[in-house]
């Protein structure tokens, strides 16, 4: 079952604006991670919000986590053309255990243009 | 490069072949993980795999599919009697697996393509 779903589907912005992204999940959660794909390649880790964390902030990357609404977004400041890629959300899938599998989300589809 | 390794990038098979993916965690990673993505699509869990036992196998379908991380070499994720089906770009990750909440590190994949 889909666990995280990212909003917008599809993000197309200036070069220099602010993109921002929202996940939402349904269960609960030790943390939500953050994940970029661009086109052909693997997904490469950007952030990690731990569930007692609200707001952690990575280079130009700031991430909130809500878990009263069990939701999350992703900011990027000053976008560069360099971040146009897939975002995706995810979630561990069993609370109680060290290592578990991910559940992602379909993704937001990020396009900058210069 | 210290990344994950999976090969090949690309396979070709035709119907009812077998395809065998594979997959190098890490140095140092002792947890493997396999995705299934199809196009358009996040990412599915398939098959959670530690060093010779498999810990979580509920996202990969019953029959067809088998997946192993032996002691020695890579993790193979095995499909056979492929079916058109079966088309979609296959992820391995891997992490440490000592803590809770870790970052799993991915390979680029491997393309399956059925002809």
């Amino acid at each position: 079952s889909q666990q995280g779903e990212e909003d917008p589907q599809a993000l197309s912005i200036q070069e220099g604006e602010n993109a921002t992204m929202n996940c939402s999940y349904k269960t609960s959660i030790n943390n939500l991670q953050w994940y970029r794909q661009n086109s052909g390649r693997g997904l490469v880790h950007l952030i990690l919000i731990r569930s007692n964390e609200r707001e952690k902030h990575s280079g130009r990357l700031r991430v909130t986590l809500d878990t009263s609404k069990k939701s999350s977004s992703l900011l990027i400041t000053a976008s560069r053309a360099a971040d146009t890629a897939s975002y995706f959300c995810a979630t561990d899938a069993d609370t109680y255990q060290a290592g578990t599998a991910l559940i992602f989300g379909k993704g937001t589809t990020l396009s900058v243009s210069s | 490069n210290a990344g994950v390794m999976q090969n090949p990038r690309h396979l070709v098979r035709r119907r009812g072949q077998e395809a065998r993916l594979r997959c190098s965690p890490m140095k140092g990673h002792s947890h493997v993980y396999w995705y299934r993505q199809l196009p358009e699509e996040g990412l599915k869990f398939m098959v959670y795999l530690q060093k010779e036992n498999i810990i979580d196998e509920s996202g990969m379908p019953k029959e067809r599919f088998s997946a192993e991380f032996p002691k020695e070499g890579p993790s193979i994720l095995r499909i056979q009697q492929v079916v058109r089906g079966d088309s979609a770009a296959y992820f391995c990750a891997s992490s440490p697996g000592t803590e809770l909440s870790q970052p799993q590190h991915f390979g680029d994949g491997t393309r399956l393509s059925i002809l």
